[in-house]
């Protein structure tokens, strides 16, 4: 069992928004601005999506955007585009004991 | 450019140990944390634990405590990461991955490592 709670899958459009939620304690995601977002094509590395909540890496489409409420980030995607389909984990810091946590990933399907 | 480059897939039995090593390139190698994560074959990403090269410090999650170890050279940029009394549970892709600005983000990632293990 991951230690962030992500919905297995989610689907939409092309065109369309989708929301991905990471759902955290007050332990890792609801005490500190450093969920980070992934996203992994079959047989690929993971790739850095958002960092430190809601900042995007450079050459990472602005279609993506990361954003948090208490214990819970949500990652964003404007404009579903057929290559979006892709696993897609969040990740937070937990704490100086625990360090990383990882949700257990989203599979997003474009209809 | 940041690569990560990581060593080729492995076998081992039961009970064995695997070292897998990360080179990096195209960048400071000291300045910045190297984490492994693996990945299940079909399941989500989980984090091992981490040297911090320029202190040659490691932290490790509790899960894999005892029984990882990673460590960096520094003249060669490689970090390594070693885990032992493997067990058919172990089979994964294993993958580096360079800690960003905040240390606890990934920005740059290897090639990813299969190891399997299988008497």
């Amino acid at each position: 069992q991951s230690a962030l709670t992500q919905p297995a899958s989610v689907s939409g459009s092309p065109g369309q928004s989708i929301t991905i939620s990471c759902t955290g304690t007050s332990s890792d995601v609801g005490s500190y601005n450093l969920v980070s977002w992934y996203q992994q094509h079959p047989g690929k590395a993971p790739k850095l999506m958002i960092y430190e909540g809601s900042k995007r890496p450079s050459g990472v489409s602005n279609r993506f955007s990361g954003s948090k409420s208490g214990n819970t980030a949500s990652l964003t995607i404007s404009g579903l585009q057929a290559e979006d389909e892709a696993d897609y984990y969040c990740c937070s810091y937990a704490g100086s004991s625990t360090y990383v946590v990882f949700g257990g990933g989203t599979k997003l399907t474009v209809l | 450019q940041v690569q990560l480059v990581q060593s080729g897939a492995e076998v081992k039995k039961p009970g064995s140990s695997v070292k897998v090593s990360c080179k990096a390139s195209g960048g400071t190698f000291s300045s910045y944390t190297i984490s492994w994560v693996r990945q299940a074959p079909g399941q989500g990403l989980e984090w091992m634990g981490r040297i911090i090269p320029i202190l040659g410090i490691a932290n490790y999650a509790q899960k894999f405590q005892g029984r990882v170890t990673i460590t960096a050279d520094k003249s060669t940029s490689t970090a390594y990461m070693e885990l032992s009394s493997l067990r058919s549970e172990d089979t994964a892709v294993y993958y580096c991955a360079r800690g960003g600005s905040s240390w606890y983000d990934f920005d740059y990632w290897g090639q990813g490592t299969l190891v399997t293990v299988s008497s």
